[in-house]
């Protein structure tokens, strides 16, 4: 079965600090990987997903992500956050299966 | 051009009523996905869909929850005597085919079950 694991609920980080949002999964083959993000009252929006290839991969917003295949992990990163990042951060797995499996998401505050 | 639209945004029913809950994907977009969002599990994915056939219903929760999609577009989730448990959000999304294609979803209908 393919589960992901956030084990940060809550992260507070201060504007212009740098972000890291843990990432883990469990899947049988090679998995598919995406963050997306959650601004209240609005839908998902796809961040940057991973397939194959360079393990390192660029999104939008400024972000980027590591897949370690080794750690099962697959962090989520910026450099310098702006009070505009503060949303709800899903990672998902998913595969030839179609289905995405969802962490429990991580609430990122800004504070000023 | 549009992105997935869902219909009604809110609705709030009473214990066992039915609900008809509606998705209009992306035009083009062949696979059509129901996820569920609500606090306690955060979000499960309920049902696909390829054209209008559902090779996966593996996640809808009981036999009250059905779907359907008709011309390969439109999309409708159907709760029948909805239960307490039952209010969440459900969110639409849809893709082109291939599971590495972006799902891109919809703003969600929260449904509320007094």
């Amino acid at each position: 079965a393919q589960s992901v694991t956030q084990p940060d609920i809550h992260i507070t980080v201060s504007e212009g600090a740098s972000l890291e949002l843990r990432c883990n999964y469990s899947y049988g083959a090679t998995p598919y990987l995406f963050w997306y993000v959650q601004s209240p009252g609005q839908g998902l929006q796809l961040l940057l997903k991973y397939f194959s290839g360079d393990t390192l991969v660029q999104g939008i917003k400024g972000f980027e992500a590591e897949f370690k295949r080794s750690q099962s992990s697959f962090n989520l990163r910026k450099p310098s956050v702006h009070w505009s990042d503060a949303a709800e951060y899903f990672c998902a797995v998913g595969g030839s299966n179609y289905k995405l499996t969802f962490g429990k998401g991580t609430l990122l505050t800004v504070n000023p | 051009g549009a992105g997935v639209s869902q219909s009604p945004s809110n609705k709030v029913t009473e214990k066992g009523k039915d609900v008809e809950l509606r998705c209009d994907p992306i035009s083009g977009h062949t696979a059509l996905y129901w996820y569920r969002q609500s606090l306690g599990q955060g979000l499960e994915f309920l049902i696909y869909f390829q054209g209008n056939s559902a090779p996966d219903k593996s996640g809808l929760p009981s036999d009250r929850f059905s779907a359907e999609r008709t011309g390969g577009s439109v999309s409708t989730l159907t709760i029948q005597r909805t239960q307490q448990e039952d209010s969440a959000v459900y969110l639409c999304a849809s893709s082109l085919a291939g599971p590495r294609e972006t799902q891109y979803f919809g703003p969600g209908t929260r449904l509320l079950v007094l």
